[in-house]
């Protein structure tokens, strides 16, 4: 079994401020963790993945994030945000027969000028 | 390179209607294919998932169905709609079974049931 809890249902910073989507999982298998964003109206795109190489993962458009182990901890991060990165954010864990996902229940980014 | 379509991109339909919203893969051979449902304000649902023509798995038992009858095309289907059937509706595919392999996700089909 596998379950993945994002503690931060909403989060707001202003431009220019660093981001910080919060995100821990727990999983029997030895797991795969993703982070994906979704804009308005629209699929998800896949910003980043962790498959048991590097712990400390970088992705598309600035953001990176880290898997800790002993936190049971990926939490997803950005120097300095962009308006274009307010959106809706999911943390992602996959295992088990079928290449299933397990979705946490998202962080909406928003950003103020 | 791959794509994924899906289509309609949006479906206002009456409470007992059926339905049949269809999703196609690109520029891969035998996908694991995935519908999920994404309701308002809540994360992804998994409806059902294929690993090969003909192959359904349902995750979550409702008034939905689906079908492969190709290998690079998936349906979603109902012989009559719901209320609560409302939402948002995402295709996805993977190369395999292998957790390494992330998900690829259609443009998804916004569908209201009135």
């Amino acid at each position: 079994a596998q379950s993945v809890t994002q503690l931060d249902s909403h989060v707001s910073v202003s431009e220019g401020t660093p981001v910080l989507l919060r995100c821990n999982y727990s999983s029997s298998y030895s797991p795969s963790l993703f982070w994906y964003v979704q804009h308005p109206n629209k699929g998800l795109q896949l910003l980043l993945k962790y498959t048991s190489a590097a712990t400390l993962v970088k992705g598309i458009n600035g953001f990176e994030a880290e898997f800790k182990k002993s936190e049971t901890s990926f939490h997803l991060t950005k120097p300095s945000a962009h308006m274009s990165d307010a959106a809706e954010y999911f943390c992602v864990v996959s295992g088990g027969a079928g290449n299933m996902l397990t979705f946490g229940g998202g962080t909406r980014l928003m950003v103020k000028p | 390179s791959q794509t994924i379509h899906q289509w309609p991109a949006t479906l206002v339909q009456p409470v007992g209607s059926p339905l049949s919203l269809e999703c196609t893969v690109e520029g891969t051979s035998n996908p694991n294919l995935y519908w999920y449902r994404q309701a308002a304000g809540r994360g992804l649902q998994l409806l059902f998932y294929s690993v090969g023509i003909g192959q359904i798995s349902s995750e979550v038992p409702q008034n939905l169905s689906a079908s492969r009858p190709q290998d690079r095309q998936f349906i979603l289907s109902s012989k009559k709609l719901l209320l609560s059937d409302s939402g948002f509706y995402l295709c996805a595919w993977s190369v395999d079974s292998s957790s390494y392999n992330e998900q690829f996700f259609g443009p998804g089909t916004r569908l209201t049931v009135l």
